[in-house]
Parts: C-alpha cells; structure tokens; sequence
C-alpha cells in the first residue's frame, strides 16, 4: 500500500486567514488530490493535483479559494484561503496506486476548525 | 452515470454478533469496488477491495465482500464483531473508464454493543 503523510494535523484558524497544508506521497502514487469532510458526512472532491500545472478543479470549488500546488510527483499543497467557519472541515490527502492505478489511499487528514 | 449507495447509515450489533453493511452500486463501465474505514479522528484505511478477480473478496481484520454483477451489490460482512470494528464504513467505486472517476457512498456507522 501507499504511504501517505499530512501537515498540520489539525489546526484552529481565526476567520479572514489562509492555511496551507502539506501532503507527501511515496513514490508508488500516480494521481494525487485534494477531498475535504465536512462533519459527519462523506467525503467531496476538491480537486486533482497535477503536477506542475493547475490543479483541475471540481464544480463548486475555484483556484482563488483552494489554490493547489503540485510541485513535483510526491508532494502536494492545498491552501484555504480566507477562511469562514465554513471551512471547517477534515481535508485529505489521497492518491492513487495498485496495479492499474485504481486503488486510493488516503492521509490522516487535516483538521480543521475557523472560529 | 455512476452512483453508490449504502443502504444504512447506521448498524448496530452486539459484540460477538454477525455484521453485515449493505452496498449498492451502479457504473457504465466495469467497476471496481471498495470499503474503507475510518475510526474516529482518523483518516481512511483501505478494508479491501474487488477489481475483476475473484468474485469474494477478503480484507483486513476479518472483513470480507461479495461482489454480485447480478444484484450490483458489494455487502461488507464480518461473522463476529469486536468492540474495535466501531467505526464509519464508506463503500467506494471507481469505472474502468479512461477517466477513472471515483464515487463514494454516504458512510455506514457502525456501533458495537458489549
């Protein structure tokens, strides 16, 4: 299985503030993205990271508010920009492995609470 | 069109006791399926997986499911359930399209009575 790392783990943010969080991958992933879960409900698909061009974004999610960056082909960033309570939410990390790529793994997730 | 659904949102049973998760899907393409879990404040772990081998399919910590074409069903079972199997059970599945793209389902939580 893949190994997937996440940073912050958690963090609480006051409102009108960006964070940004951290996702390293090892080297069996193919695709990475970016989900978040809000609470008590399954998980919504921000976006696919792309590496070294933008990110392709889902309906209901833009670049100005969840920018994403993709550096190289293990590391991954996802910033929420000027946060609202609203944004309060678990933010994964995943990619994709296995033997036709068809397999995610998932990070521990990022906690997230904006007062 | 793709499309899961899990047909409890939440399941209790004693421990001890069978456990049985309901999964249903739909997909356009030939699907690969999957449940996860995941334990409070912690983030997903794969349980196991069905990607056109073998029909049963067992996972970690005495998990198993049943693929059925015929029913589009991928019920997750346990026989005796541990006080440590509490926990959110999302059934996910993903076609085998050129865009492999990736549905879950609304989560099952599970609760186990001692």
């Amino acid at each position: 299985s893949a190994v997937i790392s996440q940073k912050p783990s958690r963090d609480i943010c006051q409102r009108g503030t960006s964070l940004t969080i951290q996702c390293q991958v090892d080297s069996q992933v193919t695709m990475m993205f970016w989900y978040r879960q809000q609470p008590g409900q399954s998980l919504t698909l921000i976006a696919t990271a792309n590496q070294g061009s933008e990110a392709t974004y889902e309906s209901g999610f833009v670049i100005d508010k969840f920018p994403i960056s993709r550096p190289n082909l293990t590391f991954s960033t996802l910033t929420v920009s000027n946060m609202s309570p609203e944004d309060s939410s678990i933010y994964l990390c995943s990619g994709r492995a296995g033997t036709r790529g068809e397999t995610q793994y998932f990070g521990p997730g990022t906690r997230l609470l904006v007062l | 069109a793709q499309s899961v659904t899990q047909l409890d949102s939440h399941v209790s049973v004693s421990e001890g006791t069978p456990v049985l998760l309901r999964c249903n899907y739909s997909s356009s393409y030939s699907p690969s399926l999957f449940w996860y879990v995941q334990h409070p404040n912690k983030g997903l772990q794969l349980l196991l997986k069905y990607t056109s081998a073998a029909t049963l399919v067992k996972g970690i910590n005495g998990f198993e499911a049943e693929f059925k074409k015929s029913e589009t069903s991928f019920h997750l079972t346990k026989p005796s359930a541990h006080m440590s199997d509490a926990a959110e059970y999302f059934c996910v599945v993903t076609n085998s399209g050129g865009y492999q793209k990736v549905t879950f389902g609304t989560g099952t939580k599970l609760q186990v009575i001692p």
